[in-house]
């Protein structure tokens, strides 16, 4: 079976502040993808990334960073230098081959805010 | 850009009505899903449709039934509306192709039942 688990429920931080939401997950899938989206208030699930179980290098976009463990089962999610616009829910999801990809398991997400 | 749109952004029905949530996307994605979002729950796959009149059971489909007839329209119904029912709803699309496997999100609906 596969499973994500996000064990931070809600992160406060104040702005300018880096701050690291993780990601553990349990696949037998020896092929799977790992992913990142954001939810802000308005509601809407906005993707972030895709990783590959083959492709552990790190990944930089901006303020964003995310780094993939596949040692500790890890996909932690680095944002730099908070901003008030990155207060969100952000949630961590996986596939795997065994569902041809198709299908999305997700954490119970991190609801992040972030304050002036 | 991928678009996905959900009939409403709100609704209220009443216990026992039939209610129908519809999503249209417009980039020709083969794969359609729906979710339900509950606080402490995450998000959890009511139903998956992976062709036009396709479709497979997800985590939670019970007291839910979908429709596809055409491929850029699926449609979520609950045949009788109950309150446990009240919750955010979300219409997600994809490619049926592993490494663009990503799904894009509708904006959502949020159902209450009264």
């Amino acid at each position: 079976a596969q499973k994500v688990t996000q064990a931070q429920t809600e992160i406060s931080v104040v702005e300018k502040e880096d701050v690291t939401l993780d990601c553990v997950y349990e696949t037998r899938d020896t092929t799977y993808y790992l992913f990142w989206y954001k939810q802000p208030p308005s509601g809407e699930l906005v993707f972030l990334i895709r990783r590959n179980s083959f492709d552990e290098q790190n990944e930089i976009s901006g303020r964003y960073s995310w780094n993939f463990q596949k040692s500790t089962s890890s996909f932690n999610f680095t944002i730099t230098a908070s901003q008030v616009v990155d207060s969100a829910v952000y949630f961590c999801a996986l596939s795997g081959v065994n569902t041809g990809f198709q299908k999305l398991v997700f954490g119970t997400g991190t609801r992040l805010l972030v304050s002036p | 850009d991928v678009k996905v749109t959900q009939s409403s952004r709100y609704l209220v029905k009443r216990t026992g009505e039939k209610v129908f949530l519809e999503c249209v996307q417009d980039m020709d994605h083969e794969n359609m899903f729906w979710y339900r979002q509950d606080p402490g729950l995450g998000l959890r796959l009511i139903y998956f449709s992976y062709d036009v009149k396709m479709k497979e059971k997800g985590d939670i489909p019970e007291g839910y039934s979908v429709s596809r007839e055409k491929k850029e329209r699926f449609s979520l119904i609950l045949e009788s509306a109950s309150t446990n029912q009240t919750s955010m709803y979300l219409c997600a699309s994809s490619l049926a192709a592993g490494d663009r496997s990503e799904q894009y999100f509708g904006p959502g609906t949020r159902l209450t039942v009264t």
